[in-house]
């Protein structure tokens, strides 16, 4: 079974600031991708990025990188510069191998609603 | 492109009322999936269609029923429902190429009296 882990709940940080979201994974399949996706206010849920489980290489895009260390099972997200618009809450997801077919279901981690104070 | 279409957008419903959830997207996907979300659970999947003509049980299936109407069109249906189904649902298409990702609705939230 797919198991995603967002330790953090809430993060209220003040504008300018760095912030970092938490993700830890368990899965059983050796090819995988791992999304986060963002929910503001207004309720949609919003995709932000993806890395697959056989590219390590993190990447900076803007204001927003990630960390994906396979030996630790994680895929940690960080905001520089934080802003208030980037208030939301912020989901990890796996999406593994689905029945007869390559991936598909994801299986998403609680969430963790950031704040951002002006 | 108007990406992936919800309706309604809100919707409440008495104990035992029936009702069904229209979702659509034009980004020529072949897969389909239903969420739903509650309060600190994230979302979970209750259906999924992976392809024209097919669909299948995801992880909370009890008190629905699926449709895949065509490609473009995959519906929700609830034929009794129950307060416990008082949520937000979240339909999603996915592009099923090396981008790999879904792209959701906008959301319909059902309140179950």
């Amino acid at each position: 079974a797919q198991k995603v882990t967002q330790a953090q709940t809430e993060i209220s940080v003040v504008e300018k600031e760095d912030v970092t979201l938490d993700c830890v994974y368990e899965t059983r399949d050796t090819t995988y991708y791992l999304f986060w996706y963002k929910q503001p206010p207004s309720g949609e849920l919003v995709f932000l990025i993806r890395r697959n489980s056989f590219d390590e290489q993190n990447e900076i895009s803007g204001r927003y990188s990630w960390n994906f260390q396979k030996s630790t099972s994680s895929f940690n997200f960080t905001i520089t510069a934080s802003q208030v618009v980037d208030s939301a809450v912020y989901f990890c997801a796996l999406s593994g191998k689905m029945g007869g077919t390559s991936y598909g279901k994801l299986t998403f981690g609680q969430g963790t609603i950031l704040t951002v104070h002006p | 492109n108007a990406g992936v279409t919800q309706t309604p957008k809100f919707q409440v419903l008495k104990t035992g009322q029936s009702m069904t959830l229209q979702c659509a997207q034009d980004m020529n996907h072949n897969s389909m999936y239903w969420y739903r979300q509650d309060p600190g659970m994230g979302l979970r999947l209750i259906y999924y269609s992976a392809s024209e003509g097919t669909t299948d049980k995801g992880e909370v299936p009890n008190g629905y029923n699926v449709s895949r109407l065509n490609k473009r069109e995959f519906s929700l249906r609830l034929e009794s429902a129950a307060p416990s189904q008082t949520s937000v649902y979240f339909c999603a298409s996915r592009d099923g190429g090396s981008m790999n990702t879904q792209y959701f609705g906008p959301g319909t939230r059902l309140t179950v009296l």
